[in-house]
């Protein structure tokens, strides 16, 4: 009840693509929905977050949509670039100032 | 304004030594959790302290215990290491706002740990 499912494990896609990442929870509890960014040798930053009253969450060119119903989050990244190359994890908060972490995605964007 | 702090960035420690690993929050923030994370793996909540008190704490032995200072800034303290322990160890800032979730979580750079 404490995990959070991520997948694919690891995605390719062309430059300017639209690399979707997923993931879902069991917990009811959890009510924030945060992603990071992580580059080798360094820690996670934050990307976005949602609340699940929200369906959806646009950010420069990262959203996030969220189904409560299925229990479902994802992250897209539209028009991605090279720079964008990165492992991705969502999370999901149990309690105050406490993460649950899925396993991660690792994203190559081909230039 | 200097973010998430930690230190030492790499060390490599001997089975069964005991290692410390310090940080400091991010300007502001008086909550700081420890995350363990393993190579190709998502971070593992450990602990967390605040008002120098462990107030939450994830499923790691009792060898890995904390300690958070009056300044907010923390240790952790790893005893009898073993070969499994080796992994990047987070630690995250915030600020406590009761038992409401969502405030931001911030990461340091994370201290790499390798035990032979």
């Amino acid at each position: 009840q404490q995990q959070v499912k991520q997948s694919p494990q690891s995605l390719i896609v062309q430059k300017g693509g639209i690399p979707i990442i997923n993931c879902a929870y069991e917990n009811t509890a959890f009510d924030y929905f945060p992603w990071y960014q992580q580059f080798p040798g360094k820690g996670p930053a934050l990307l976005i977050a949602i609340r699940p009253d929200v369906s959806e969450k646009k950010e420069g060119r990262f959203t996030i949509s969220f189904n409560k119903s299925a229990k479902q989050f994802s992250l897209h990244i539209m028009d991605s670039q090279p720079g964008d190359s990165a492992t991705y994890f969502c999370a999901a908060s149990p309690a105050a100032n406490k993460l649950v972490f899925g396993a991660g995605t690792i994203l190559r964007v081909k230039s | 304004d200097a973010g998430v702090t930690q230190s030492p960035t790499h060390l490599i420690k001997t089975r069964g030594q005991q290692v410390t690993l310090r940080c400091s929050p991010k300007s502001g923030h008086d909550t700081v959790s420890w995350y363990q994370q393993a190579l190709g793996q998502g971070p593992q909540f450990i602990f967390q302290y605040y008002e120098e008190e462990e107030r939450q704490r994830g499923n790691f032995p009792d060898r890995f215990s904390g300690h958070q200072f009056p300044n907010y800034s923390s240790e952790l303290n790893v005893n009898a290491l073993l070969l499994g322990d080796s992994a990047l160890y987070l630690c995250a800032s915030s600020l406590f706002l009761g038992e409401i979730s969502g405030n931001t979580i911030y990461f340091g750079e994370g201290s790499w740990l390798t035990v032979v």
